[in-house]
């Protein structure tokens, strides 16, 4: 079973804000990263570190963190942004690496 | 630029053998560990394990042991995953992944190949 818990589906209006959550043990000692996937496409990073956007991705994307949970918040949301989101991060164990479950972003 | 680029679809028999491959550029190849990453059709993304590319030490997830093996060739940098004994609940795409960070900053993966579909099917 998976060690980082999201909710299944969340939807947005389009230019409104989103946040995703991410939740685990392991997130107290670890950062999270994020990964936009789209349909029949390969997942593209969006967030890592403490807050960092790779470059090409648009400053509306950014992330946090609070005890055992780790945000990505979508400011502004655009159709573009519909696409499942990936958390990641170390396990409890430090040695190895796990995803999320996954969120479906829906832009209404 | 960096890109990493994989094999083409692959079908088939159960029972059978597939190495799927993973060609690096625009980097030096064994600065950085390469993981591997399965979705099941219609499922998320699970995190096979990884290897080092500078020593050529695999390390294994929970599931992926045994009939999942992970190799380089370094001069041509090129990562390959090889899964034995194929069953049908094989049948995923499977993608490369490039580790970037350290302990401070954190870990993530970037870039990414752009998937292998296995089938598997008699």
């Amino acid at each position: 079973s998976s060690e980082l818990t999201q909710d299944p589906a969340v939807s947005v209006a389009l230019g409104q804000t989103v946040r995703i959550t991410c939740q685990g043990d392991s997130l107290r000692s670890y950062y999270a990263s994020w990964y936009q996937q789209k349909p029949g496409q390969a997942p593209v990073l969006v967030i890592y570190g403490k807050n960092n956007r790779p470059s090409g991705i648009p400053d509306r994307f950014s992330g946090s963190s609070s005890g055992n949970t780790a945000s990505l918040t979508i400011t502004g949301a655009q159709a573009e942004d519909e696409a499942d989101y990936y958390c990641n991060s170390r396990d409890s164990s430090g040695n190895h690496r796990v995803f999320g479950t996954g969120t479906k972003v829906t832009v209404l | 630029q960096v890109q990493l680029v994989q094999s083409g679809s692959e079908l088939k028999k159960p029972g059978a053998s597939v190495k799927v491959s993973c060609k690096a550029s625009g980097y030096t190849f064994t600065s950085y560990a390469m993981n591997w990453v399965r979705q099941a059709p219609g499922q998320g993304l699970e995190w096979m394990g990884w290897i080092n590319t500078n020593t050529g030490n695999p390390t294994y997830a929970q599931g992926f042991t045994g009939r999942f093996v992970f190799s380089l060739d370094t001069s041509v940098s090129t990562a390959y995953l090889q899964i034995s004994s194929l069953k049908a609940e094989d049948t995923a795409v499977y993608y490369c992944a490039r580790e970037n960070g350290d302990y401070a900053v954190g870990d993530w993966f970037d870039p990414w190949g752009q998937g292998t579909l296995v089938t598997v099917s008699s």
